[in-house]
């Protein structure tokens, strides 16, 4: 299985602050790579797609960049909806797999 | 709008067998452009992927780590999916999500990309 290391598992951060966020594959999957934003009690939600296309619908201070094994989510000017859990997902190989996390938390 | 709902036991017994069933409405299971899942989480940890059904040519792919125990249908007739795990244990507990997904990484014109998912439902196995 390839697996996906993120880091850092969490981040303390105040409204206005740009934050990065690292995910590390185990093997190499091209640009075969999402981005999901999960808060509390509800499901994940699809940020991006293919490493870097941002999805309809969400805020253009989120990007993503990489390829091949190492991959990062920029938030610019984070906003208080922006607090939660991100998660990076492979889909370049079976079986698809998750990264294990980054908390992002208020300071 | 796309939405998906899952439907099945809050609670069942260790060695039963799981039958949950995802509702979708807004978008047919069989279009080709996309792929219905099956993602778990347990309480309090990160996601796990269980497995898709490509309704165009009826493909389904399971985690290996489930040891042959899922089972993913689609039903065109109701445009539900479902999902079976036999030989439940505890480390089944978990919140169970069914989604739709893309799997491309790059737009196309006149498609979707966009990713749905149900709200989850939490199964829990105890006896």
């Amino acid at each position: 299985d390839i697996q996906m290391t993120q880091s850092p598992s969490s981040v303390s951060a105040s409204v206005g602050d740009r934050i990065t966020i690292t995910c590390r594959a185990s093997e190499g999957i091209s640009n075969y790579l999402a981005w999901f934003q999960q808060k509390p009690g509800t499901a994940p939600k699809s940020l991006i797609f293919g490493a870097s296309n941002l999805q309809s619908g969400v805020p253009s201070r989120f990007s993503g960049s990489g390829s091949g094994t190492e991959f990062t989510l920029t938030i610019t000017s984070l906003q208080r909806e922006d607090f939660g859990t991100y998660y990076c997902h492979q889909y370049n190989s079976y079986p698809f797999t998750f990264g294990g996390g980054t908390k992002v938390e208020m300071k | 709008q796309v939405q998906l709902q899952e439907s099945g036991p809050g609670l069942v017994k260790p060695s039963q067998t799981l039958s949950l069933t995802c509702s979708v409405s807004g978008g047919s299971i069989d279009n080709s452009d996309y792929y219905w899942s099956w993602i778990r989480q347990s309480p309090g940890k990160g996601l796990e992927w269980i497995g898709f059904l490509y309704y165009s040519g009826s493909t389904s792919y399971y985690n290996p780590s489930l040891d042959g125990r899922v089972v993913i249908s689609g039903d065109t007739s109701t445009n539900q999916l479902s999902l079976r795990l036999s030989s439940l244990t505890a480390a089944d507990t978990a919140v169970y999500f069914c989604a739709r997904e893309f799997y491309g990484v790059e737009a196309i014109s006149g498609v979707d990309t966009a990713s749905y998912w149900g709200q989850g439902i939490l199964v829990t196995v105890s006896s």
